[in-house]
C-alpha cells in the first residue's frame, strides 16, 4: 500500500498520560497535514509541514500539542497530559505541493486516522 | 470570517432519485472548492474539486459565486453512493493549502 498510513490506528489512554502518533505520508510528498475530527463534525486543520519546516499552527493546537517532522519525512504528534476533550479522530494527509503549480491540482491524500480515546 | 455549511446532517433518498447534497460557504476571497466522500471502513478521499469541471461518478458540482454555495448533484442515485459527503474550501491566495470542512452530510440510497 503506498498510501498515506498512521499508527497507532486507535489509542486508549487515561487522563494525564502522554501519546504520540506518527503519520508516514506519500513518499516525496513535501506537504504534510495534521486535522482533527471529533464526532459529527467536519474535519478541522491543526499544523502543517513544508518538508521539514512546521509552517503554521491552528489556535485549536494548544502547548499540550507538539508536532514534528524530522527529515521531511514522517512525522509525529505528540499531546502531554491528555484531557477528555482530545478524544478524537486524527487524520493526517500529504501533498506534493508546488510540483505542478501553487494551488492547482495539489490534491491531498489522506490516511486511514488515529482514533484517540482519553478516559 | 470563513466557514463551510453544510444545513443536512442525513439526507436519505430511494435508488434512482436524484441527489443535491447542499453546501454554502462563507469567504472573503477567492476560494477553490472540493467535495469530499468517505465511503463505510474506508479513508476520506477527493471526490471532485470546482476548477476541474469534470463528473466524477455520476456527480457534478457547479460553484456559484453570487449564492456562494458548491451543491453536489447526481441525477440518479445507485446504492453505492451511500457514505459521508463533505464540501470543502481552501484559499486560493494563501499559500498553506489547509482545507476547511463543513460538518459533513451522510447519505444513505435506499433500495
Amino acid at each position: 500500500d503506498t498510501g498515506v498510513s498512521q499508527d497507532p490506528r486507535h489509542k486508549i489512554t487515561k487522563r494525564g498520560q502522554n501519546v504520540t502518533f506518527r503519520c508516514d505520508p506519500i513518499s516525496e510528498h513535501n506537504r504534510l497535514y495534521w486535522y482533527r475530527q471529533t464526532l459529527g463534525q467536519g474535519p478541522e486543520f491543526l499544523t502543517y509541514f513544508q518538508n521539514e519546516a512546521q509552517l503554521e499552527k491552528s489556535r485549536l493546537l494548544s502547548d499540550r500539542f507538539s508536532a514534528e517532522r524530522p527529515k521531511g519525512s514522517f512525522s509525529t504528534l505528540e499531546i502531554q497530559r491528555t484531557e477528555q476533550g482530545d478524544s478524537a479522530m486524527y487524520l493526517c494527509a500529504s501533498s506534493p505541493w508546488g510540483v505542478l503549480g501553487q494551488w492547482s491540482y495539489n490534491e491531498q491524500f489522506f490516511g486511514p486516522g488515529t482514533r484517540l480515546t482519553v478516559l | 470570517a470563513q466557514r463551510v455549511t453544510q444545513p443536512e446532517k442525513l439526507l436519505s433518498v430511494f435508488k434512482g432519485a436524484p441527489v443535491e447534497l447542499k453546501c454554502n460557504y462563507s469567504y472573503s476571497g477567492s476560494p477553490e472548492l472540493f467535495w469530499y466522500v468517505q465511503y463505510s471502513r474506508q479513508r476520506l478521499q477527493l471526490l471532485l474539486r470546482h476548477i476541474s469541471r469534470e463528473s466524477i461518478k455520476g456527480f457534478t458540482a457547479d460553484l456559484n459565486k453570487g449564492e456562494t454555495s458548491f451543491h453536489l448533484k447526481k441525477p440518479f442515485a445507485q446504492e453505492e453512493d451511500s457514505a459521508m459527503y463533505y464540501c470543502a474550501l481552501r484559499s486560493r491566495s494563501s499559500n498553506t493549502g489547509k482545507l476547511i470542512f463543513g460538518q459533513g452530510t451522510t447519505l444513505q440510497v435506499k433500495p
